[in-house]
């Protein structure tokens, strides 16, 4: 089956824009987790949807902000953006099993000029 | 929050040799996870551990989960150029939310040929 997808997989903004994430989950996964990895920093998680819902959330700015819909989809925005925030941002879906993992997508990679 | 130290940072080797590198925390941890990442792509899951003293093998590679609950190692026997790449340890934190990793800040790996 398809893995997690993501778009765009390339982004340049300019500082004070704002910039809107996609991801699509692995089928039949409701549990899709948003990260941050910068080479200062590391992989940091952002948060997590499921159902539609926030379930946890990570220690960004309120700037980083997002959403799930009813099939599972997700977005992640980033209003205002600063030059702090060029990275990779990765999705992860996860499925059923408590024995099951996340799988995560290519990234989007973002350039904040 | 709980974090997680990883070493070496890099390794560059000959084909052919072994590799081991590991993961320490001062907390512990009740599932190990370890992640290959290759340019530009998302992070690909190795291995994962989830029983304190667990031995686990994927080819090529063997990942261990400390019998203290706060290390991890992983070894590549053998190595090929195709190993190359950025190797991360994870887990979720003890608090609970499996689907909100920790990461380590990685392993570069180097296999000169």
């Amino acid at each position: 089956k398809a893995g997690v997808t993501q778009t765009p997989r390339y982004l340049i903004k300019t500082r004070g824009q704002q910039v809107t994430l996609s991801c699509s989950p692995i089928s039949g996964h409701r549990s899709v987790s948003w990260y941050q990895q910068t080479p200062g920093q590391g992989l940091q998680f952002l948060f997590e949807y499921f159902s539609e819902t926030q379930r946890n959330k990570g220690n960004f700015p309120g700037r980083f902000s997002g959403r799930q819909f009813s099939n599972s989809r997700s977005e992640m925005n980033v209003s205002t953006l600063e030059l702090g925030d060029s990275a990779l941002y990765l999705c992860a879906s996860r499925g059923w099993s408590s024995t099951d993992t996340q799988y995560f997508g290519p990234g989007t990679r973002l350039t904040v000029l | 929050g709980q974090q997680l130290n990883q070493s070496p940072q890099s390794m560059f080797i000959q084909e052919g040799e072994d590799v081991s590198m590991n993961c320490t925390s001062s907390s512990i941890f009740n599932t190990w996870l370890w992640y290959k990442q290759d340019p530009g792509e998302g992070p690909v899951l190795l291995i994962a551990l989830y029983k304190a003293g667990e031995l686990t093998s994927n080819g090529r590679l063997t990942a261990q989960f400390g019998i203290t609950r706060k290390d991890s190692f992983l070894n590549i026997s053998a190595s090929i150029p195709s190993d190359v790449g950025i190797y991360f340890c994870a887990g979720p934190p003890i608090s609970g939310g499996y689907n909100k990793l920790i990461f380590g800040a990685g392993t570069r790996l180097a296999v000169h040929p």
